[in-house]
């Protein structure tokens, strides 16, 4: 079956901007994770999502970070006012919530601010 | 604050050999630890992962172990290949489902 889907895979945007990175799960994955990933370092978490809630969003890194899943499905992170700073790849990955709980990732969103 | 770190941060091995990357963390309460794969410009393939009642997980030649006294996690790779040249990450699992991650083992393996 599909795995998870992240678009675009690549965005360049100017300091000051705001940008949309979507997430598509794995389908009947009621978990969702977003994390963000620096050259050389291993992914940082940012938001955890339990169906259409955050339950866990001790991650972002300020007020100019928000995520959501409204459907319980597909998710878009969104930043404001992006700095240079905000480049990275974002990573989201999906898990069924249960059992085992392994995570599956999909292949990330480069970010570049100019 | 759980902190994991990868040791070695690179590792170049001949076709073959059999070899052990290592995992460290400081916070013994974990929910599980998962062992990713990395290649260049991609995203995590999901190795193996070991919940915290277990020992050890085996997949292929791949081998991890967990002991959670000592906080640690090893990822045996048996017969090397080139094909096994990629970033190998240590993932830990808390109660709050949310992975925090090694910065990763650089392995190449060398023809």
């Amino acid at each position: 079956g599909a795995g998870v889907s992240q678009t675009p895979s690549n965005k360049v945007t100017e300091k000051g901007k705001y940008v949309e990175l979507r997430c598509d799960p794995i389908s009947g994955h009621t978990a969702l994770y977003w994390y963000r990933q620096s050259l050389g370092q291993g992914p940082e978490f940012l938001i955890y999502f339990q169906g259409t809630g955050a339950a866990d969003d001790s991650g972002l890194p300020n007020d100019r970070f928000f995520a959501v899943r409204p459907e319980g499905s597909v998710s878009t992170l969104k930043i404001q006012r992006t700095e240079r700073g905000d480049s990275a790849v974002y990573l989201c990955a999906s898990s069924s919530g249960t059992g085992t709980d392994t995570q599956y990732f999909g292949p990330g969103t480069r970010l570049t601010v100019l | 604050k759980q902190e994991v770190t990868q040791i070695p941060a690179a590792l170049s091995v001949p076709e073959g050999e059999n070899l052990v990357l290592n995992c460290s963390f400081t916070d013994s309460a974990i929910y599980n630890l998962q062992w990713f794969r990395q290649d260049p410009g991609k995203g995590l393939t999901s190795l193996l992962l070991i919940q915290s009642s277990q020992r050890e997980q085996t997949s292929g030649r791949l081998n991890a172990s967990l002991d959670k006294s000592s906080g640690r996690s090893t990822l045996y790779i048996a017969a090397s290949q080139p094909g096994d040249s990629a970033t190998y990450l240590c993932a830990v699992g808390g109660s709050a489902r949310q992975l925090t991650f090694g910065s990763g083992t650089q392995l190449t393996v060398l023809p």
